[in-house]
């Protein structure tokens, strides 16, 4: 059963702290967006690729993230430094363009600040 | 404006009673839309998508869309405890390409 893997599940760390999130799409999917859910907020698109190249990353904080996809099976989202409001949940979603068929859901990274 | 708006609500329903759920869009050049399922603590689930104006139906659930109105719904029949969730609204625009969420309702189903 094909699925998005994202690690870590879950981390903890303290302000001013560099975090990377990892990603790694279902193999042949061509699209990789990374969201960020909040209770406040819901789901924010952070940023986008296609075919590993940024298409849009308008969403993201630019002076403290940044996202890469250095090949086809890793997507990283790094936060340098790191802030108490940068606190929420992760997900990676992957699909194949144009996504008629849907995108499909890591299970998330829950990232605390403190 | 946003993009996709949805009632957060929570929607209550009896079970085995119809859960209707709605959502509105800005953006006519919108083409592809979907309906994920989030279970608490949970990732989104798609369990639905819808291209063209009209319904839908897969097993329970039935998608319907309107572009004419920019108006997309699930409803979901025989509804079961099971089904409580928060149900979330997607687009994909023919312009940006980008996929683009709304807030979700909740729905809530009591025995």
């Amino acid at each position: 059963d094909a699925r998005v893997t994202q690690t870590p599940r879950h981390k903890v760390t303290e302000m001013g702290q560099e975090v990377t999130m990892r990603c790694q799409p279902i193999l042949g999917h061509n699209t990789v967006f990374w969201y960020r859910q909040t209770m406040m907020q819901g789901l924010e698109l952070l940023a986008y690729f296609r075919n590993r190249a940024p298409l849009d990353d308008s969403g993201m904080p630019k002076d403290r993230f940044s996202a890469e996809m250095p090949d086809a099976t890793l997507a990283t989202l790094k936060i340098q430094p790191s802030e108490p409001r940068d606190s929420a949940v992760y997900f990676c979603a992957s699909g194949l363009q144009p996504g008629l068929d849907g995108y499909t859901f890591g299970s998330g990274t829950r990232l605390t600040v403190v | 404006q946003k993009e996709v708006e949805q009632n957060s609500g929570p929607l209550s329903v009896p079970e085995g009673a119809i859960a209707s759920l709605n959502c509105t869009y800005s953006d006519r050049g919108s083409q592809s839309f979907f309906w994920y399922r989030q279970y608490s603590g949970k990732s989104p689930e798609l369990i639905m998508f819808i291209y063209s104006n009209g319904d839908k139906e897969d097993g329970r659930f039935t998608a319907q869309l309107n572009k004419a109105s920019q108006y997309v719904s699930l409803l979901i029949r025989d509804s079961q405890p099971s089904d409580s969730a928060t149900y979330l609204c997607a687009l994909i625009s023919y312009n940006t390409d980008k996929l683009i969420f709304g807030t979700g309702t909740r729905l809530q189903v009591f025995p």
